[in-house]
């Protein structure tokens, strides 16, 4: 079946531009998750939603990013007034429910470039 | 909150030989273990995993060990081929929270 899919899969932003990122999960799961991967280093946490439930944002890095998930499936992360520093793979996670030790699957990423 | 370490950073083997990559945790209340592995361009794939309830669990070459006491838990690999060349992602997670605390990776390099 399909996996978690997300888009645009390389996106070039000039700094001070906002961008969005749309993360479709696999079918059917309740959680959704969006890391930040930086250049040689493991995923770190950003947001989490159940269902439409945007439950944990504590790794939000500052106010201009920007999560949501409206209905309940197809989630959007947006970053205002991008930083060079926002460059970074930028991958979305979906598990089955919100039931402990339930698996992660994550999608490919989305390459962000801040120039 | 969780600290997860993990080593060595890079790691050479020869086809045929064993690979083991190491990870140590901080929170003693993680009580599940994911291993990712990660190639070029692509997300991480779960490749095995394990909960504290359990010492040890084994997929065909996969293998993956927990000491609690200690707070570290290994992945082992045997008879490594060229395909298992890629990047390799331990993580750890609480009984409270949803997401993950990964470890920085370890490049595995299986040379022919």
């Amino acid at each position: 079946g399909a996996g978690v899919s997300q888009s645009p899969r390389y996106k070039v932003a000039k700094r001070g531009q906002d961008v969005a990122l749309r993360c479709d999960p696999i079918s059917g799961h309740v959680s959704l998750f969006w890391y930040q991967q930086a250049l040689g280093q493991g995923p770190e946490f950003l947001t989490y939603f159940q269902n439409e439930a945007q439950l944990d944002k504590s790794g939000l890095p500052s106010d201009r990013f920007f999560a949501e998930r409206p209905e309940g499936s197809v989630s959007t992360l947006k970053i205002q007034r991008t930083q060079q520093e926002d460059s970074a793979v930028y991958l979305c996670a979906s598990s089955l429910s919100s039931g402990g030790g339930e698996t992660q699957y994550f999608g490919p990423g989305t390459r962000l470039l801040v120039l | 909150g969780e600290n997860v370490e993990q080593h060595p950073s890079t790691l050479s083997v020869q086809e045929g030989d064993s690979a083991v990559i190491k990870c140590t945790y901080s929170d003693s209340a993680s009580n599940y273990f994911p291993w990712y592995k990660q190639e070029l361009g692509k997300g991480p794939q779960l490749i095995i995993d394990i909960r504290s309830n359990v010492g040890e669990k084994k997929d065909q070459r996969i293998a993956v060990t927990l000491n609690k006491t200690a707070k570290h838990f290994s992945l082992h690999i045997t008879e490594t081929q060229p395909e298992d060349s890629a990047v390799y992602f331990c993580a750890a997670r609480d009984n409270y929270g949803q997401n993950f605390v990964f470890g920085p990776g370890t490049r595995l390099s299986v040379l022919p």
